[in-house]
C-alpha cells in the first residue's frame, strides 16, 4: 500500500445500528495514525491518536484499533445516531510532521 | 482555550487576481501547517512551520503560492495569480513542538471562477 486508503466511501445505516470503517495505510517508516470527524463548514475535530501496535482508543460510542504490522486501523461507533453523520477522516503521520490523509468515509444516520 | 482561525471563511475571485489567507493558530502553538482539499480528493500537506521557519514545504503546488509567518505567530498564504485549479478548501492547523495533535481550523474556501 502506497497511499493511505479508507473503506467504504460512504455508508448509510439507521439510528441505533451499529457500523465501522476502514483504514488502510503503509506501514514502513510509520510514527501515528490519526482519526478525525469532519462536518463540511467546520473544523475537523480530532478523535483519536494512536501510535503502538495493537493499541485502542475509546471515546464514548466510538472506538478505534490500530494495527502497524499489517498497516491498518478499524473505527467502530455503537448505536449510531443521527448526530454521528459526517465524514470520517484517517491520517497517517510518518518521520516528518506532515499528515496523509484518506479520502474519508461519509457517515450518514437515518432517523 | 480558542482553536484555530481562519479568514476569510469563503472567498471568490477571478483567475489571475491575488488572494491572501490567513490562520491564527492556538496560541503557544509553535508548529503550523497549511493543507487543502480539492473537490472529491483528499486533504493534501501543503507545508510545515516551526515558529517563524519553514521546516517543509514540499507540498507547495508551484510558486504562485507563498507562505510566511512573521513573527512566528500567524500565518498568510497568498496565492498570485489564482487559477482554476486552486480553488479548494485551504486548511491550517497546529500543534505544540512536540505534540502529536495537529487542531484544525475550519478552513477557507476558495473559488476561482
Amino acid at each position: 500500500i502506497l497511499n493511505v486508503e479508507q473503506s467504504p466511501q460512504s455508508l448509510h445505516v439507521q439510528e441505533g445500528d451499529s457500523t465501522n470503517f476502514t483504514c488502510s495505510f503503509p506501514s514502513s517508516n510509520f510514527y501515528a495514525l490519526h482519526w478525525y470527524r469532519w462536518e463540511t463548514a467546520k473544523s475537523p475535530e480530532a478523535l483519536f491518536v494512536m501510535t503502538l501496535n495493537g493499541d485502542e482508543k475509546k471515546k464514548g460510542r466510538i472506538s478505534a484499533t490500530l494495527n502497524t504490522k499489517e498497516g491498518y486501523s478499524y473505527l467502530y461507533i455503537k448505536g449510531s445516531q443521527p448526530e454521528d453523520s459526517a465524514t470520517y477522516l484517517c491520517a497517517r503521520r510518518g518521520s516528518n510532521y506532515k499528515l496523509t490523509f484518506g479520502k474519508g468515509t461519509l457517515l450518514t444516520v437515518n432517523p | 482555550e480558542a482553536g484555530v482561525t481562519q479568514f476569510p471563511s469563503h472567498s471568490v475571485i477571478e483567475k489571475g487576481q491575488t488572494v491572501t489567507l490567513r490562520c491564527d493558530p492556538i496560541s503557544g502553538h509553535d508548529n503550523l501547517y497549511w493543507y487543502r482539499r480539492v473537490m472529491g480528493k483528499e486533504i493534501k500537506f501543503l507545508l510545515h512551520f516551526v515558529k517563524e521557519s519553514k521546516q517543509d514545504e514540499s507540498g507547495m503546488p508551484n510558486n504562485r503560492f507563498l507562505a510566511e509567518r512573521t513573527g512566528g505567530t500567524y500565518s498568510t498564504l497568498k496565492v498570485q495569480p489564482a487559477e482554476l485549479e486552486d480553488s479548494g478548501v485551504y486548511f491550517c492547523a497546529s500543534s505544540q513542538l512536540s505534540g502529536y495533535e495537529q487542531y484544525f481550523g475550519p478552513g477557507t474556501r476558495l473559488t476561482v471562477t
